[in-house]
């Protein structure tokens, strides 16, 4: 079965730096999706961004960008020039054949002006 | 585009009576979830549905009942409900390979 690990329960920044939150996980499959998923406090949950398997290159979408490790079973997300919006938690999950998503615990960001 | 919608966003209820959360996708996509998440806690699938009549039980699916007589609504109801059934409620559907997420039904079950 498919695990996801976060290792990190909590993070904090200085606003306008780096900051970068771990995942790892665990599959046979090679041909699968990962996601990083924010939930703020109004508990909705959005989409931050998301990596094909199959893909080499590592996805970004302006400020956030992943590092896809496949071999090492690694998906760290990188969040450039941190604002005060990004605080949340973030969620790292693993998408199986059936569409399903496979969930890490979440790493709490806290943003500090 | 609506996307996914879900109603009520809240809803205050009492223990034992019967609740219906609604749930709507605009996509036509064949796949939606129902996950509860309790707070301090991340989303766990309660039931998930592979096409309208094909339902099936995720993780913690007791005390809870789905239909799916069209493609685009999944409706989830607490028969009875308890208060450990007190939750935020979110509902998924998929897009691009990727799963959307609706807004949340908060429940509170007294």
């Amino acid at each position: 079965a498919q695990t996801v690990t976060q290792s990190q329960p909590e993070m904090s920044v200085q606003e306008a730096e780096t900051v970068t939150l771990s995942c790892t996980y665990d599959t046979s499959e090679s041909d699968y999706y990962l996601f990083w998923y924010k939930q703020p406090p109004s508990r909705q949950m959005i989409l931050v961004i998301r990596q094909e398997a199959y893909k080499q290159q590592n996805a970004t979408e302006n400020r956030f960008s992943v590092n896809f490790q496949k071999a090492a079973k690694s998906f760290s997300l990188k969040i450039s020039d941190s604002q005060l919006g990004d605080a949340a938690m973030y969620f790292c999950a693993y998408m199986d054949s059936n569409y399903q998503l496979i969930w890490g615990a979440g790493t709490k960001l806290i943003i500090k002006p | 585009d609506a996307g996914i919608t879900q109603s009520p966003r809240y809803k205050i209820t009492e223990t034992g009576r019967q609740v219906t959360l609604m749930c709507h996708q605009t996509w036509s996509h064949s796949y939606m979830f129902w996950y509860r998440q309790d707070l301090g806690h991340g989303l766990r699938l309660i039931y998930y549905s592979a096409a309208a009549d094909i339902t099936d039980k995720g993780e913690v699916p007791d005390g809870y009942v789905v239909s799916r007589s069209k493609t685009e609504n999944f409706p989830l109801t607490l028969e009875s409900a308890t208060r450990s059934q007190t939750s935020v409620y979110f509902c998924a559907s998929i897009r691009g390979d990727t799963q959307y997420f609706g807004p949340g039904t908060r429940l509170t079950v007294l």
